[in-house]
């Protein structure tokens, strides 16, 4: 099976600007989970989506939002950049426990 | 508060030692501990979970324990390699009312020397 992707895989924008992410996750799998991922912060739970709703949310603010499609795909939006949004987002999806991360987007916010 | 710790400090050892990394997490009703392998400019990689009712677990070089009286994971991986040089992660997932939730550490930076 194909892993997870995750287009694009850098990216840069200046503040103010507004991005989406987009992960396709592993054939078969019905949960996708976002993270942030800064070297200060760690892996930081942004959100989960299940069957296109979303299950679990962390504590990042209203700017960052998800969704799911019927396909599973998902996408992640950031509005109005700000500097610490630089960081590599994850996508991972899993059918059980196991998270199968993709390769991340690095985003730069100039 | 709650909190889950990794070694700090990078771990430096030579090549055929054990490298041993360190998970410690504070008032969390755990339910299992995950341990990812991370390489530079990728995304986590699954390597083992460990149930709370499951005191060790084995795969190829890889050891894991789980006690969650001292509230602690040790991931032992023996006749280490240069190629085992990477960051590794815990996750513990814990109980929160109905839901499960997920916590990753840090990361620990392991580097084997030849």
């Amino acid at each position: 099976k194909a892993g997870v992707t995750q287009t694009p895989r850098y990216l840069i924008k200046t503040r103010g600007q507004q991005v989406t992410l987009s992960c396709s996750p592993i054939s078969g799998h019905r949960s996708v989970s976002w993270y942030q991922q800064t070297p200060g912060q760690g892996l930081q739970f942004l959100f989960e989506y299940f069957s296109e709703t979303q299950r679990n949310k962390g504590n990042f603010p209203g700017r960052f939002s998800g969704r799911q499609f019927s396909n599973s795909r998902s996408e992640m939006n950031v509005s109005t950049l700000e500097l610490g949004d630089s960081a590599l987002y994850l996508c991972a999806s899993s059918l059980k426990e196991t998270q199968y991360f993709g390769p991340g987007t690095r985003l730069l916010v100039l | 508060s709650q909190k889950i710790e990794q070694n700090s400090e990078a771990l430096n050892i030579q090549e055929g030692k054990t490298a041993t990394l360190t998970c410690n997490y504070t008032n969390y009703s755990p339910a299992y501990l995950q341990w990812y392998r991370q390489d530079p400019g990728r995304g986590p990689v699954f390597l083992l979970l460990i149930r709370e009712n499951e005191k060790e677990k084995r795969k190829e070089r890889l050891k894991v324990t789980f006690d969650t009286t001292l509230k602690q994971s040790l991931f032992h991986i023996t006749a280490s390699q240069p190629a085992d040089s990477a960051t590794y992660l815990c996750a513990l997932a814990f109980r929160a009312g109905n839901n499960r939730k997920l916590i990753w550490g840090l990361g620990t930076s392991l580097a084997v020397n030849p």
